[in-house]
């Protein structure tokens, strides 16, 4: 995945807990977002950081938390407040000259 | 709000047949187009790209046309292959620095 690596790939959330997706790179690039896919839709827009100790909500925010304290690292936290977090998700960087380079993704079920 | 959109939710094609994936644009100050391919369970990886100032962009077997006029984006595949199997999404830059994507459209290879 040119250097950007998500974990798990596959995560199960019971009713009322936190989770956190990790997404770490190692290309030393500024800007990294988070998109969560549902099936048979486009990527919507979580959050996005360009610079590390500042981030910004995206179109769905709401029920999902953030933080950048490194360069390297841009944790999503799936909160009890998100009624719905079944989902794909999905960490890009941007390149700065091909768009995104994406994460494999981490598929979130809620069990 | 701005969206990016596909005409076509899904298309068969025969193999070595060419393939043409169309997108609707409606943010007439996006400058910056890209085409991603997305297999299952896996990220969306860059194909092409394009820049508002072109009309037309060429890379191995495949082409993607701009008509800003008409705010259109196509992709064209030639000799689809059965590999090419996937869902293609258009993206537009957004206004945050981000990127905005259509639902996409699954392209599927008959042998």
């Amino acid at each position: 995945d040119g250097g950007i690596t998500q974990s798990p790939k596959y995560l199960f959330r019971k009713e009322g807990q936190n989770v956190t997706l990790s997404c770490e790179q190692n290309l030393n690039h500024d800007a990294m977002y988070w998109y969560r896919q549902d099936p048979g839709q486009g990527l919507r827009l979580i959050y996005y950081s360009q610079i590390v100790n500042d981030f910004q909500k995206g179109d769905i925010a709401e029920g999902y938390s953030v933080s950048r304290e490194k360069k390297e690292s841009f944790p999503l936290t799936v909160t009890s407040a998100q009624k719905n977090p079944t989902a794909f998700y999905l960490c890009a960087i941007a390149t700065g000259t091909h768009g995104y380079t994406f994460g494999s993704g981490t598929r979130l079920t809620v069990v | 709000g701005e969206s990016v959109g596909l005409h076509l939710p899904t298309l068969s094609v025969q193999e070595g047949d060419n393939s043409i994936i169309n997108c609707a644009y409606s943010n007439s100050a996006s400058d910056y187009f890209i085409w991603y391919k997305q297999e299952s369970g896996k990220g969306p990886q860059f194909i092409i790209d394009i820049r508002s100032n072109m009309d037309k962009r060429q890379g191995q077997r495949v082409t993607v046309l701009l008509n800003k006029t008409v705010k259109h984006l196509s992709l064209q595949i030639a000799a689809t292959q059965p590999g090419d199997s996937a869902v293609y999404f258009c993206a537009e830059n957004g206004n945050n620095n981000d990127m905005r994507f259509g639902a996409g459209t699954r392209l599927t290879v008959k042998p």
